[in-house]
């Protein structure tokens, strides 16, 4: 399978833990997005890295976020300290860095805060 | 003001309808349109990228409309596979490239 690969698909957490989530991308996909869903609303932007480099952050990432790429391969997505509003889809796509080319996404991982 | 607007609906329509979608953005140097499909708990497909000519595939047909800052998607004769939420994306140039999201419009095509 050569698609975009997501680990793991959920992960339900009591409020206060750590979660880290990986996301694998195409291989020859130097971008990669992560994104969060949540019930009605279409996926909003939280962080993209060209490469290793993380580009942009979304106002939406409180400091309990971090995401690294270290190797320009795959990413993690860490929170800490979770909240029940980080119950949600985190969804993670790649793409060429070329004008009007398609991301890719992962199938997400689901993540429930209890 | 969001970036990307869509009518969530949901368009309810009969099999063999036609039935058309309508995104409006709100930055002018947005150069990359796309059409995702995206079914129940399931991840965002690409379903068609949209040109400035426009385009077609098939029973679906993408418009875009610079000057009103709007695109929009056609999909003729419905079919119950359709049933879908229709998630309209929209991406800047130079710089920081971020496709960004619609909260997506639900269609639901009954027999």
């Amino acid at each position: 399978d050569t698609g975009v690969s997501q680990n793991p698909r959920h992960k339900i957490t009591k409020r206060g833990q750590n979660v880290t989530f990986r996301c694998d991308p195409i291989s020859e996909h130097n971008r990669l997005y992560w994104y969060r869903q949540t019930l009605g609303q279409g996926p909003e932007f939280l962080t993209y890295f060209q490469n290793e480099a993380q580009l942009e952050k979304s106002r939406l990432l409180s400091d309990r976020f971090s995401a690294e790429r270290p190797k320009g391969s795959f990413s993690t997505l860490e929170i800490q300290r979770t909240e029940q509003g980080d119950s949600a889809m985190y969804l993670c796509a790649s793409s060429l860095a070329n004008l009007n080319t398609e991301a890719f996404f992962g199938q997400g991982t689901r993540l429930t805060v209890v | 003001r969001k970036e990307v607007e869509q009518d969530p609906g949901p368009f309810n329509v009969p099999e063999g309808a036609t039935v058309a979608f309508n995104c409006t953005y709100s930055n002018s140097a947005s150069q990359s349109f796309f059409w995702y499909r995206q079914d129940c708990r399931k991840e965002p497909k690409l379903l068609m990228s949209v040109y400035s000519s426009g385009n077609e595939d098939g029973r679906f047909t993408a418009q875009l409309n610079r000057a009103s800052q709007y695109i929009s998607l056609l999909i003729r004769d419905s079919k119950l596979s359709d049933s879908a939420t229709y998630l309209c994306v929209v991406g800047l140039s130079g710089g920081s490239y971020i496709p960004t999201f619609g909260r997506g419009t639900s269609l639901i095509v009954h027999p």
